[in-house]
This record gives C-alpha cells, sequence and structure tokens, in this order.
C-alpha cells in the first residue's frame, strides 16, 4: 500500500459525458502528479500540482482539467470523453518537488468509454 | 524534445541474471528513476540514480552514465515474481517525470 488513495477504482460512461477522478496524496507529500495509461503503453505524464499549485503540464487536452485543492487532495476532470479516453489514470505523490522525490502511486482509476 | 528508449520485450530464465537497457534524451537531467509494474497495477519504485555509477539494493542494481545519456537495470537470480514491466523515468529540469514505454519481462522457469 503506498498511502496514496484514487477513486473510484473503476468507471464506465458513455461517449460525451464527463466524470471526476479524485487522489489523495500520502500524508505529508505536497506534490501530486497525474499519469495516463493506455492499454500497452507508457504512462503519459498529464499534469503536476505542488502545494495547490500547477507546476508542470504534459500533453494534456483541453478536455482535461484538474486542481489540487488545500487540503492537497487533487481532482482530475475529463469532459466531452471519447472512446480513446479509455485508459488507467495514475496519481502519484511524493514529498518533494524535484530532487529525489520518488512518486508514490495509487493503484489507479480505470475508465472505459463505451 | 523528450525521449527515452527501452527495449519492448525480453525474456529470460529463472535463476539468472537480466539486463535492461535505457537510453534517453531529455531537456535538462536531474535523475532517473527505474520502476517496476505489474499487470494492471500501480507502478512501484525500484531505484534512483543522479550520479554516475553503479547503486545496488539487494537483487536489484541500476547504472548511469550521464555523459552517454543510457542507464541499465541489472537483476539478478531471477524468480518467477520478476515478471513485469520495467519503466525507465527520466527527470528533467521541469520536474515533469518523463516515463519510456516499458520493458516487458518474462522469467521462465
Amino acid at each position: 500500500d503506498s498511502g496514496v488513495t484514487q477513486t473510484p477504482k473503476h468507471l464506465i460512461t458513455a461517449t460525451g459525458q464527463r466524470v471526476t477522478l479524485r487522489c489523495s496524496p500520502r500524508s505529508g507529500d505536497l506534490s501530486v502528479y497525474w499519469y495516463q495509461q493506455s492499454l500497452d503503453q507508457g504512462l503519459q505524464f498529464l499534469i503536476h500540482y505542488y502545494n495547490g499549485e500547477e507546476r508542470a503540464k504534459g500533453n494534456i487536452l483541453e478536455r482535461f482539467s484538474a486542481q489540487q485543492f488545500p487540503d492537497l487532495h487533487s481532482e482530475l476532470n475529463l469532459s466531452s470523453l471519447e472512446l480513446g479516453d479509455s485508459a488507467l489514470y495514475f496519481c502519484a505523490s511524493s514529498v518533494r518537488m524535484g530532487g529525489t522525490g520518488e512518486l508514490f502511486f495509487g493503484e489507479g482509476s480505470r475508465l472505459t468509454v463505451l | 524534445g523528450q525521449n527515452i528508449d527501452q527495449p519492448t520485450e525480453m525474456t529470460a530464465t529463472e535463476g539468472a541474471i537480466v539486463q535492461i537497457n535505457c537510453t534517453y534524451q531529455t531537456s535538462g537531467f536531474n535523475g532517473l528513476f527505474w520502476y517496476q509494474q505489474h499487470a494492471g497495477e500501480a507502478p512501484t519504485f525500484l531505484s534512483y540514480n543522479v550520479l554516475d555509477g553503479l547503486e545496488e539494493k539487494g537483487r536489484f542494481s541500476s547504472f548511469l552514465s550521464r555523459s552517454k545519456g543510457y542507464s541499465y537495470l541489472l537483476l539478478k537470480e531471477l524468480q518467477m515474481k520478476d515478471s513485469a514491466s520495467y519503466l525507465c523515468a527520466v527527470r528533467a529540469h521541469t520536474d515533469k517525470l518523463i516515463f519510456g514505454t516499458g520493458t516487458r519481462l518474462q522469467v521462465f522457469p
């Protein structure tokens, strides 16, 4: 158990819909990262937050948005869903920004768009 | 740009040694990580290198050459449970942790 909690674990929805994925980082971790992993694909970096502020963005679609709240939990919002958005979405946290801060991953939220 | 290359698949025999290579070209460098990921599960941290040389951790070792943009993960005394994907990741100056597509290792008895 990494200490990172993601909900929901599984989600099935239809094209055009909107979903929110939630992540609670390890206690004390200020950095939260979101990654997308499609079938047989590597982990694609989406976005990084540190202590409530956006720090880095990857190839995140405009239909996707995220935020980190004062209590450090984070949400990833996916809207106007398409079939190709079906993937495993991982959240990871680390105690600091950069340096030797290894990432601890949650179990992921598996999104299926039908 | 950012580019991280690893072999797609490797096979090995239980008890043997296997070396998984990773080459990278990134805008800046602030450390290289290796993660293990079993199918459908979360990646778990294996090792971290920021200086040139070898880091050893039990049956797992990782090597880094910054001048060559090269790293390898060495797994000794392979066990069946080592069958998994091994992900090489580089932290660039922008603090993004960029992952390669991973190497799927199959260990046979």
